[in-house]
């Protein structure tokens, strides 16, 4: 069955320090893999993909098939990274998207 | 620059009420989601629909009907509300060259 799965409800850190919302999921087949992100009181929006392997915010993800992981990390936190992130995955057709449940990232000054 | 609406921020219904959630797009996309996003749960994906007229169910339909007579918008009916249907209401549209989805504001929806 495919499925996303985040086992971390909430992840608190403190300004600078390093971040990593794990992301792990079941796909057979070629996944493609997304970060959404939602800021307080803001529509959720993407992040970043797989298949453009960008930096965005300093953000990055590195698709790893052998752990089916897709982790985001950061190497340095910032306050305004304090938001809601939902690791999500292609989910066949119409472009359908299956989210996990969601990482609540806090970061404390 | 792509706008998702949604016709409420907040609503507040009695149980049995028929609901009404509307959501519009201005981009020409031929795809349309309803999500209901729950603390702990994630997004999950009540409908979907990929043409005007056509629809899909999702994981949770249950208890919910949906609506697209135009392409710009996707209707969610709530047909005898329930205080389990407490949630915030997520629509969501895509084109069909990516899988990139852009989302609306929500709707709080609050059943007593």
């Amino acid at each position: 069955a495919q499925r996303v799965t985040q086992p971390e409800k909430l992840l608190s850190v403190f300004k600078g320090a390093p971040v990593e919302l794990k992301c792990n999921y079941s796909y057979s087949g070629s996944p493609e893999l997304f970060w959404y992100v939602q800021y307080s009181r803001q529509r959720l929006q993407l992040l970043l993909r797989h298949i453009s392997r960008e930096s965005i915010k300093g953000f990055t993800a590195d698709l790893n098939k052998g752990e089916t992981s897709f982790h985001l990390k950061k190497p340095f936190a910032q306050e305004e990274d304090s938001a809601m992130y939902y690791c999500a995955l292609k989910g066949g057709g119409y472009n359908k998207l299956i989210f996990g449940a969601g990482t609540r990232l806090a970061v404390h000054p | 620059d792509v706008k998702v609406t949604q016709s409420s921020r907040y609503l507040v219904k009695r149980t049995g009420e028929k609901v009404f959630l509307e959501c519009v797009q201005d981009m020409d996309h031929e795809n349309m989601f309803w999500y209901r996003q729950d603390p702990g749960l994630g997004l999950r994906l009540i409908y979907f629909s990929y043409d005007v007229k056509m629809k899909e169910k999702g994981d949770i339909p249950e208890g919910y009907s949906v609506s697209r007579e135009k392409k710009e918008r996707f209707s969610l009916i709530l047909e005898s509300a329930s205080t389990n249907q407490t949630s915030m209401y997520l629509c969501a549209s895509s084109g069909t060259a990516t899988y990139e989805q852009y989302f609306g504001p929500g709707t709080r929806l609050t059943v007593t």
